[in-house]
Parts: structure tokens; sequence; C-alpha cells
């Protein structure tokens, strides 16, 4: 079962419109919200991360919003270039004894000129 | 500051064989994770090891599958008898310490192919 559910699986935008991410789960215990970012035969990179003490956390282009009555999250990237294009992971960590992320299914990203 | 380091980055094996993937952990981490990814998927959890010591290898599959941190030396995932399904991505990550809001820094992977 899917603890972390992603979408939209695919998106294409303008080079310099806002490409929006949604998360969602259902695990209470979770406190910790990292986004990755994976480039074709790559690894998947740490982009930004929130607890659920904010409701939101911006870096740079990229900003979380987090929503935690609703148990939402989302990766905004504002200003989209061509080389964000790549596949984006929402995860989620901190289940009671437990070390592991619990990863989205991705969402590739494509920002044309 | 060298990041996580894994080899082979591809690997192709015939059924029945076997796989070794080694992962070199971040200068200072002696937590580390191995995920899989299959294609068009996110990353499933397999099994997080510290020094010598499992700690929770509860995505592991049961048979065919090991995982190992010796005092020295790199983690070791061991794939014995592979077959055609075992074909994905493997990653590792490490940390410096355990808990919930630590941060997982990934390698780049080794793509393991079954013949």
């Amino acid at each position: 079962q899917q603890q972390v559910k992603q979408s939209p699986q695919s998106l294409i935008v303008q080079k310099g419109g806002i490409s929006i991410i949604n998360c969602a789960y259902e695990n209470t215990a979770f406190d910790y919200f990292p986004w990755y970012q994976q480039f074709p035969g790559k690894g998947p990179a740490l982009l930004i991360a929130i607890r659920p003490d904010v409701s939101e956390k911006k870096e740079g282009r990229f900003t979380i919003s987090f929503n935690k009555s609703a148990k939402q999250f989302s990766l905004h990237i504002m200003d989209s270039q061509p080389g964000d294009s790549a596949t984006y992971f929402c995860a989620a960590k901190g289940q009671t004894g437990a070390n592991n992320l619990f990863f989205g299914t991705g969402t590739r990203l494509t920002v044309i000129p | 500051n060298a990041g996580v380091m894994q080899n082979p980055r591809h690997l192709v094996r015939r059924r029945g064989q076997e796989a070794r993937l080694r992962c070199s952990p971040m200068k200072g981490h002696s937590h580390v994770y191995w995920y899989r990814q299959l294609p068009e998927e996110g990353l499933k959890f397999m099994v997080y090891l510290q020094k010598e010591n499992i700690i929770d290898e509860s995505g592991m599959p049961k048979e065919r599958f090991s995982a190992e941190f010796p005092k020295e030396g790199p983690s070791i995932l061991r794939i014995q008898q592979v077959v055609r399904g075992d074909s994905a991505a493997y990653f590792c990550a490490s940390s410096p310490r355990a808990g919930s809001q630590e941060t997982q820094y990934f390698g780049p992977g080794t793509r393991l192919l079954v013949l």
C-alpha cells in the first residue's frame, strides 16, 4: 500500500511558468517531508525538506507548502526553467522505530522553452 | 568531500548468477540504507544498516537477498540466483545519525539487468 501518494504523474510547463506537484499521506507519525530531484541515470538529490511545525519553506525558486490538517504537501517551482526538467519525488519519514523514507511514485516534469 | 559511492554503476547478470552491489557512505556517515527502484516507480526501502548490524530489513525479500555493513569496507547488497524480476536500479543512501529528521544522501545507483 502506497504510504505517500503523488500527483500528477507527468507535467509539462512552459519556461517561466509555475510547476506544482502534490503529495498526500495518511500516517500522522510522519514528521519529515523531503523532496528529491532525479535526473536520468542519476541518484535522487535532496532538493528541499520541511518539518510539520511550519506551513511553508522557501529556498530560491523552490517552495514547499505544508497543510498538516489535510495531510498534504506540495512543491512549487517558480519561474520554471528547461534545466528543471527531471523527475521529482516527495517522501516522508518518521514512523516510530523506522528510519526509512517512504517515496511517492514520482512526477516527470518537462519544461519547454 | 566525496558523496555516496556505489559500484558497479551497471551490472549485467544471467538468471541464476549472483549479483554483488557495493556502497561506500559519505565520510563520517555510519548509517546506510538500500532502496530499489523499478522502472517508472518510486524508490522502495529494502534494508537499513549500521556498522556490523542490520537494524531494519523489513523491506528486503526473505529469500536470495542479504546485506552487510562490515566494520571495514563498503556495505554490500547481495542477490543470489538472480531472476529477471530483480532487474532494477539499486540505490544506497547514508546519514550521519539515526533519527526521523536526518537527511539521507543518495548515491548514483547500480543498474542491474538480468538476462
